[in-house]
């Protein structure tokens, strides 16, 4: 079966700091990945979406960036983070193309920026 | 992907029904309806979802209306596991756009 790793769960981290958040998908081929942020009462807002390795899509500009190292390898990254980078952050996937499919989210990591 | 309207909040008796309703008047024909869950601290889970013709599964049933403008999400006796963030979306080529789904508060 299909399962998706995210982590870590909690991460608090200063101003300026670098980030680097880690997801990873089991049991399926070339899915397409997706990174979503919640803020603090907020809905989910969709930042990066990947539709194979090295294809990465950005849906907001933004002092984030994404990486896809390998098929089932998903990578939120920052260089300097700022207090608005502070949120829920949740990966996905969902099979390549196919509309009639729903997506699988990660369990989510809190990020608070201080 | 084409917009829905969902009520900000509704509330609910433990092991009642609950329909929670979704408009969305400018679906196109190739849009899947789908509907997801958010738990605090949580990630969405996958509830239901269907194209035209109404459906049933563990967790609950999706009545689709017949032009395809609206849909209801029926949870069939609550519990207390159900209060959530339900978001309805329609699913196109663009993938998933969340909007601020319906808080659904049971009551015991």
């Amino acid at each position: 079966s299909q399962t998706i790793h995210q982590w870590p769960a909690t991460l608090v981290q200063p101003v300026g700091s670098p980030l680097s958040l880690e997801c990873t998908v089991e049991g399926t081929s070339n899915p397409n990945l997706y990174w979503y942020r919640q803020a603090a009462g907020r809905g989910l807002q969709l930042l990066f979406y990947s539709v194979g390795i090295g294809q990465i899509s950005s849906e907001v500009p933004q002092n984030l960036s994404a990486s896809r190292p390998q098929d089932r390898q998903f990578i939120l990254s920052s260089k300097k983070l700022l207090l608005s980078d502070s949120g829920f952050y949740l990966c996905a996937w969902s099979v390549l193309g196919i509309v009639n499919y729903g997506y699988t989210f990660g369990s989510g990591t809190r990020l608070t920026v201080v | 992907d084409a917009k829905t309207t969902q009520p900000n909040s509704m509330e609910s008796n433990e092991e009642e029904p609950v329909h929670l309703p979704c408009n969305h008047s400018t679906i196109s024909g190739t849009d899947y309806i789908h509907w997801y869950r958010q738990l605090p601290s949580q990630g969405p889970e996958y509830v239901i979802h269907g194209l035209t013709s109404n459906v049933n599964n563990r967790m609950a049933s999706l009545a689709i209306a017949e032009d395809r403008k609206s849909s209801t999400l029926i949870l069939h006796r609550a519990t207390l596991r159900d209060a959530a963030v339900y978001y309805c979306i329609l699913r196109g080529a663009d993938g998933l756009t969340f909007g601020k789904g319906t808080h659904l508060i049971i009551q015991p």
